[in-house]
C-alpha cells in the first residue's frame, strides 16, 4: 500500500536534546512537508521540499531543520534552540507542478520533551 | 497573503442533524480550496476539494460544500450526521497560480455528534 509512515508514534526527549524525526512516503511524490499542531492553532508549516536536495523554511522554521537527500524521505531535527518543542508534528507529500495536489498526512509523531 | 477563517471552534450535532461547518477565505483569485477530517491522534484525510471544475464539490463520507465567490466561502455540510462523523474538520487554501502547492490551514472546527 502506498503511503507516508513517521516514526516512532510518540517520541519523549529531556530539555536541550536534539530529536530527529522520521518521515517517509512511497507515493513517489515531489513534494514534502513537515507541520506542527499545537491545540486550537491548526497546522502551522516548518519546512517543505519541492524537490530533492532543496528545501524551503516555512512559517515557523526557528529552532528545527530538515533534509532532503532522497525523494522518499524528509527528516526534521528539533533542536534544542525551539523554545516550545512539546506537539504533534505532521509529514505531508503532494505532487507538484502546475495543478491543484493535495496533500496527503503520514499519521504524526507526538513529541514531549521535559 | 491567503487565509481561511473558521467560524465556531466547536459544534455540536444530534445524530441525524444538518451538518453545516463554516470557511471563508481571503484571496486575490480564486483559490484552490480543501477540507480535511482529523480523528484524534492521527493524519488528516482529505474530504473534498475545489478546483474551479463545479461551485458543487462533493466528497467521501456523504459530505460536500459549495464554493461562493461572491461571499468567499466554502462551507462543508452533510445532511445527516453520523456519530462517526465526530471529529476535527480543517478548511485549507492554496493558490491557483504558478506550480505552488503550498496550504494555509485554519484553525479547525471539532464536531460533537450527540444521541
Amino acid at each position: 500500500d502506498g503511503g507516508i509512515t513517521q516514526s516512532p508514534k510518540y517520541l519523549f526527549r529531556k530539555e536541550g536534546q536534539n530529536v530527529t524525526l522520521s518521515c517517509e512516503q512511497n507515493l513517489n511524490h515531489d513534494a514534502m512537508y513537515w507541520y506542527r499542531q499545537d491545540p486550537g492553532q491548526g497546522l502551522r508549516l516548518i519546512y517543505y521540499s519541492q524537490i530533492v536536495n532543496d528545501f524551503q523554511k516555512g512559517d515557523i522554521a526557528e529552532g528545527y531543520s530538515v533534509s532532503r537527500e532522497k525523494k522518499e524521505s524528509f527528516p526534521l531535527t528539533v533542536t534544542s534552540a525551539q523554545k516550545n518543542p512539546t506537539a504533534f508534528y505532521l509529514c505531508a507529500s503532494s505532487s507538484y507542478g502546475q495543478g491543484s495536489y493535495e496533500q496527503y498526512f503520514g499519521p504524526g509523531t507526538r513529541l514531549t520533551v521535559t | 497573503a491567503q487565509s481561511v477563517t473558521q467560524l465556531g471552534s466547536h459544534v455540536s450535532v444530534s445524530e441525524g442533524a444538518l451538518v453545516l461547518l463554516r470557511c471563508n477565505y481571503s484571496s486575490s483569485v480564486p483559490p484552490y480550496l480543501f477540507w480535511y477530517v482529523q480523528y484524534p491522534n492521527q493524519g488528516l484525510q482529505l474530504l473534498l476539494k475545489y478546483t474551479s471544475a463545479a461551485t458543487l464539490v462533493k466528497g467521501i463520507n456523504g459530505f460536500e460544500a459549495e464554493f461562493k465567490k461572491s461571499e468567499t466561502s466554502f462551507h462543508l455540510t452533510k445532511p445527516s450526521a453520523h456519530m462517526s462523523d465526530a471529529a476535527e474538520y480543517f478548511c485549507a487554501v492554496s493558490p491557483n497560480t504558478g506550480t505552488a502547492s503550498k496550504l494555509t490551514f485554519g484553525t479547525g472546527t471539532r464536531l460533537q455528534v450527540t444521541l
